[in-house]
């Protein structure tokens, strides 16, 4: 196991397209999140999961924003009817008691 | 509710020279507190972190930081600056290992 993997690493859609990324974290690991990360700024926190339950969202996920994690192993995000402002790198991390390993993101443009 | 400041979104030094990147943090109960870096089109590489202890927590690549409750901050140092050292670097706070919190990031050039 080489560390959190993310795919795919990039992604172009059209605007009112869906998506999904997936993400597999480390296998030990029971806890996953997922950030979003724009130009010039630092990741902001969308999702957190404790084994397969999401325990805690972020207002910056809207309802057409949506994360599963089913049987507490690998995580996929979907976004539906994407919007421009979507646009952003997506970023997987996986951790334990106290240190947060991250995937080297999946890249979305929305044209 | 936690927050990390970053002061300074650009730092430049010369190769050789001291580095010091600034990090405050406001939280409501014993932060863990943590320096990540990341290169161009890449994740995030931890550096460090503090959780309890040692106020002065040394990290990879000669990067060491500072736990100043006081000041309530969290300032990354290296003695002699290097080119591979150029990068985005962010600080972070959680409690707990919950959520992360970051701040904006900081910019590193390293000139010759």
């Amino acid at each position: 196991d080489t560390g959190v993997s993310q795919n795919p690493r990039h992604k172009i859609t059209k605007r009112g397209q869906n998506v999904t990324f997936r993400c597999d974290p480390i296998s030990e690991h029971n806890r996953l999140y997922w950030y979003r990360q724009t130009l010039g700024q630092g990741p902001e926190f969308l999702t957190y999961f404790q084994n397969e339950a999401q325990l805690e969202k972020s207002r910056l996920l809207s309802d057409r924003f949506s994360a599963e994690r089913p049987k507490g192993s690998f995580s996929t995000l979907e976004i539906q009817r994407t919007e421009q402002g979507d646009s952003a790198m997506y970023l997987c991390a996986s951790s334990t008691e106290a240190e947060a390993f991250f995937g080297q993101g999946t890249r979305l443009t929305v044209v | 509710a936690q927050s990390v400041t970053q002061l300074g979104s650009h730092v430049s030094v010369s190769e050789g020279a001291l580095v010091l990147l600034r990090c405050n943090y406001s939280s409501s109960v014993p932060p863990y507190l943590f320096w990540y870096v990341q290169y161009p089109n890449q994740g995030l590489q931890l550096l460090l972190k503090y959780t309890t202890g040692a106020t002065l927590v040394k990290g990879i690549n000669g990067f060491e930081a500072e736990f100043k409750k006081s000041e309530t901050s969290f300032h990354l140092t290296k003695p002699s600056a290097h080119m591979s050292d150029a990068a985005e670097y962010f600080c972070a706070v959680s409690d707990t290992g919950t959520a992360l919190i970051f701040g904006k990031g900081t910019t590193l050039s390293v000139s010759s």
